[in-house]
Parts: C-alpha cells; sequence; structure tokens
C-alpha cells in the first residue's frame, strides 16, 4: 500500500470550514483513498473514501487531485467535537488488506 | 448500520493473569476481523488479522501464544492476552469489514492496565 504524508497538526476556528491535507504521491491505480478519525481515547470513526472523484456525505467532503496524488478533506463547518487525530489512508479496493496507519494530523478546533 | 462493540472498555488485572477482549459485529457478519494495539501517543500498529473458522494472521513481532485469537462465528472474534505483564499495557482496538466492498469499522477500543 502507498504511504501518505500529513501535516502533524492544524488548528481551525469553530464554525469555519477545516481543509486537511493529504499526499499519497506513491498510490496506484486501483487504490483508493480513505479517511478516519480517532477522538482521544476512542475507536478510529471512518468519515469518507474516494478513487478519483470528488465525494460528500454528511460528514465531509473528500477532494482528490487530478492525478491523484494527493487530497483535502473539508469538514465544512468545523465543531469542538471534530477536535480529534485524522489519518489519511490509501488501500486496493475489494480486500480485506490492513489499513496501514501514518501519524496522522492532530486537528484542534478553537472556540 | 455497521457498528462494531467492543468489551470490556476498560480492565485493569494483576500481572500474570490472563484477560480476554470480546469484539462483535452487531448488524453485519464479518468473515475478517482485526486486532490493533495502540499505545499512548502513537499510531495503530495491527496485530493480527482474525479470519472466521482458521486460524489468525499474525504480523511480525506479536507473539502467537501470548495473545491468543479465536474467531467461531461470522460476528464474534476474542483476543486473549495470556499472563499479562505490565509491558502488555496498552489500548486494544478490533475492527471488522461490514462487505466485500466496504471499509473497515471500529470498536471503541478496551483499555488494559496491568498492575
Amino acid at each position: 500500500d502507498a504511504k501518505t504524508t500529513q501535516p502533524p497538526s492544524m488548528d481551525c476556528a469553530e464554525g469555519r470550514a477545516a481543509n486537511l491535507p493529504c499526499n499519497h504521491s506513491t498510490i496506484s491505480g486501483n487504490e483508493y483513498v480513505y479517511w478516519y478519525r480517532q477522538i482521544h481515547s476512542q475507536g478510529p470513526q471512518y468519515i469518507i473514501h474516494g478513487l478519483k472523484n470528488n465525494e460528500t456525505n454528511e460528514m465531509a467532503s473528500l477532494i482528490i487531485t487530478e492525478d491523484r496524488k494527493s487530497s483535502t478533506l473539508i469538514l465544512p463547518h468545523a465543531t469542538l467535537r471534530d477536535t480529534a487525530v485524522y489519518y489519511c489512508i490509501v488501500r486496493a479496493w475489494g480486500s480485506n488488506y490492513q489499513l496501514i496507519w501514518g501519524a496522522g494530523t492532530k486537528l484542534i478546533i478553537k472556540p | 448500520g455497521a457498528v462494531v462493540s467492543q468489551h470490556p472498555s476498560w480492565v485493569i488485572c494483576k500481572s500474570g493473569t490472563s484477560v480476554k477482549i470480546e469484539c462483535r459485529s452487531l448488524d453485519f457478519q464479518a468473515t475478517t476481523m482485526f486486532w490493533y494495539r495502540q499505545f499512548p501517543k502513537q499510531s495503530l500498529m495491527l496485530m493480527a488479522t482474525s479470519n472466521e473458522g482458521s486460524k489468525a494472521t499474525y504480523e511480525q513481532g506479536v507473539e502467537k501464544d501470548k495473545f491468543l485469537i479465536n474467531h467461531a462465528s461470522l460476528t464474534l472474534s476474542t483476543l486473549t492476552v495470556t499472563s499479562a505483564h505490565p509491558e502488555d499495557s496498552s489500548f486494544y482496538i478490533c475492527s471488522a469489514n461490514s462487505g466485500p466492498n466496504q471499509p473497515q469499522h471500529f470498536g471503541d477500543g478496551t483499555r488494559l492496565s496491568i498492575l
């Protein structure tokens, strides 16, 4: 599985959009981009995933560049409860392959 | 949907005892479950992949005789930490795929403290 690179930490004001970047320059054609988050002392929570098109669900939007070498997770109206570590992971679809966890981005939402 | 339940959420026990952690998929069947360990301020580390009806696949460096995994049904996998010692104290998390093309979903973890 391809490796990902994320900034170690970011701040965002409550109510504003939080944009979390991720680089995955070695991603393969059959690998999807997944985003998870982990709130302190809890198990990770699935947020969203995508292959090449932009995706949106009730939690977030995922913007993937045309060359698929990077992506951005957007939390449109961040709240204090969105403070967590956000992980960007790439993995082949349709498999039971393990998820390779990097260090993630510690997102702190400030009032 | 796609809820994974993990029990217990917190356990404290004496050194030398064995501790069993349960991971259940509540509203789906999971042929494969995963067990992770997470130390403070570190990322998740995969310990083993648990396959229903067969032996678990352990990651390098994980002692299979110490961390016993049983996946007897499509909704339950258990991790038993045998003869636990203080260095086994950690946050243990399980996950499962809710379908052949679905993301992994995680339990809320078990915080294990060995005195």
